[in-house]
């Protein structure tokens, strides 16, 4: 079936190194990913997207990989901060069908 | 520029009462998106509207719930008779016309209490 989900539900790394979250997605039908941070208490975020016609996109301190061969989906945040802890939601639409999210993953940067 | 404005923030009901959850969308913006989170989970889409129109009610529930966008005024989402399984984080987005059900900007959500 289809689905968006994420390989790791937590992941805890130290201040300043880098952090990948990855994402898995079933539908090749997929046009479009996009990358959201939720904070506790608030609603998501917008990080970074990517067109399916790429395979990467640089931000802000965020890197976001598309590789279409094996379906999958990876956030790169450099020099994590404190400021980053959050949860992290990719999400992805085909032309027919709306955004639809992953279950996230709980980002947690130790000092 | 204000971003998605939701109220109320909170919201408590008893069961078989009604919940109105309202939704400003972002100046420009003229397509609203309704999205529930359960706790620990993604967010879930129900349904799609520009302005008069429902565009895509897919996720909505066939009972009991209905969602509108006037012309003027916010988007509203309604709950009738609610049970406790309606309690969750409701949030609403909005888009402009150039980037429907693309880059969404979301509200900071109403948390909908069933007791």
């Amino acid at each position: 079936g289809e689905s968006v989900g994420l390989h790791l539900p937590t992941l805890s790394v130290q201040e300043g190194d880098n952090s990948i979250i990855n994402c898995a997605y079933s539908n090749s039908a997929s046009d479009y990913f996009i990358w959201y941070k939720q904070e506790s208490g608030k609603g998501p975020q917008f990080i970074i997207d990517i067109r399916s016609n790429m395979d990467k996109r640089q931000g802000q301190r965020v890197t976001v990989l598309l590789n279409k061969t094996v379906k999958h989906l990876s956030l790169q945040i450099a020099a994590t901060q404190p400021g980053d802890s959050a949860v992290y939601f990719c999400a992805e639409k085909t032309k027919a069908r709306q955004l639809t999210f992953g279950s996230g993953t709980q980002l947690t940067v130790l000092p | 520029n204000a971003g998605v404005m939701q109220n109320p923030r909170h919201l408590v009901r008893r069961r078989g009462q009604e919940a109105r959850l309202r939704c400003s969308p972002m100046k420009g913006h003229s397509h609203v998106y309704w999205y529930r989170q359960l706790p620990e989970e993604g967010l879930k889409f129900m349904v799609y509207l520009q302005k008069e129109n429902i565009i895509d009610e897919s996720g909505m529930p066939k009972e009991r719930f209905s969602a509108e966008f006037p012309k003027e005024g916010p988007s509203i989402l309604r709950i009738q008779q609610v049970v406790r399984g309606d309690s969750a984080a409701y949030f609403c987005a909005s888009s402009p016309p150039d980037r429907a059900r693309e880059k969404l900007f979301f509200g900071s959500g109403t948390q909908l209490s069933v007791l």
